[in-house]
């Protein structure tokens, strides 16, 4: 069974400040990661994903998340924060087969001016 | 030039009746699916079809069907609505059924049981 936990519902960071968005995951097999981000009013799109190779992987807006096996983390950051960046962000995990696929509860993230 | 796309957009409806929420992807994907997201945001899978097959079902309602016409098209009819139903809906659509791929999401489609 797998399932992913993000910690912190709520970040507040300054508009500059850098972002860090925490993601742990439990996968008995190697997993599928993924950093999803909603902004209000609207469906899910994909920042970003891990499936196989180098372990730092770059998404859209300048966001980045390290896959880290020995930690179980997928933590997204980015280096500076702009107010356009405020929206409730989703980890998410899948196995391999797709059979299973799980959403973290997500972090709203604020960003202030 | 919508990818995936929702009707209607808001449903308000009385508890006990039923009701029908269309989804439609035009990206040419094999796979699509059905999300819950419920007031505290949290986002959980319903059901999945690959290529008009159930593939995910998970612990739903049997108030909740979803049909597959068409490998474009995944509709979801909600029969007896009850007010714990009041949520945000997602359809999603993937390229094929394997784990590594992007889903892309319609718009949602916002459902109030009075």
């Amino acid at each position: 069974a797998q399932s992913v936990t993000q910690l912190g519902s709520h970040v507040s960071v300054s508009e500059g400040a850098l972002v860090l968005l925490r993601c742990n995951y439990s996968s008995s097999v190697p997993p599928y990661l993924f950093w999803y981000v909603q902004y209000p009013n609207q469906g899910l799109q994909l920042l970003l994903k891990y499936t196989t190779g180098a372990t730092l992987v770059k998404g859209i807006n300048g966001f980045e998340a390290e896959f880290k096996k020995s930690e179980t983390s997928f933590h997204l950051t980015k280096p500076s924060a702009h107010m356009s960046d405020a929206a409730e962000y989703f980890c998410a995990v899948s196995d391999q087969a797709g059979n299973q696929f799980y959403f973290g509860t997500g972090t709203s993230l604020t960003v202030i001016p | 030039d919508t990818a995936v796309s929702q009707t209607p957009k808001y449903l308000v409806t009385q508890m006990g009746n039923d009701k029908s929420i269309k989804c439609e992807q035009n990206l040419g994907h094999d796979t699509m699916y059905w999300y819950k997201q419920d007031s505290k945001k949290f986002l959980k899978i319903m059901f999945s079809y690959n290529n008009k097959e159930l593939i995910i079902n998970e612990t739903v309602p049997n108030r909740f069907s979803p049909k597959s016409p068409d490998k474009a098209h995944l509709n979801l009819h909600i029969n007896s609505l009850e007010l714990g139903d009041s949520a945000v809906y997602f359809c999603a659509s993937s390229q094929s059924w394997t784990g590594d791929n992007e889903q892309f999401f319609g718009p949602g489609t916002r459902l109030t049981v009075l």
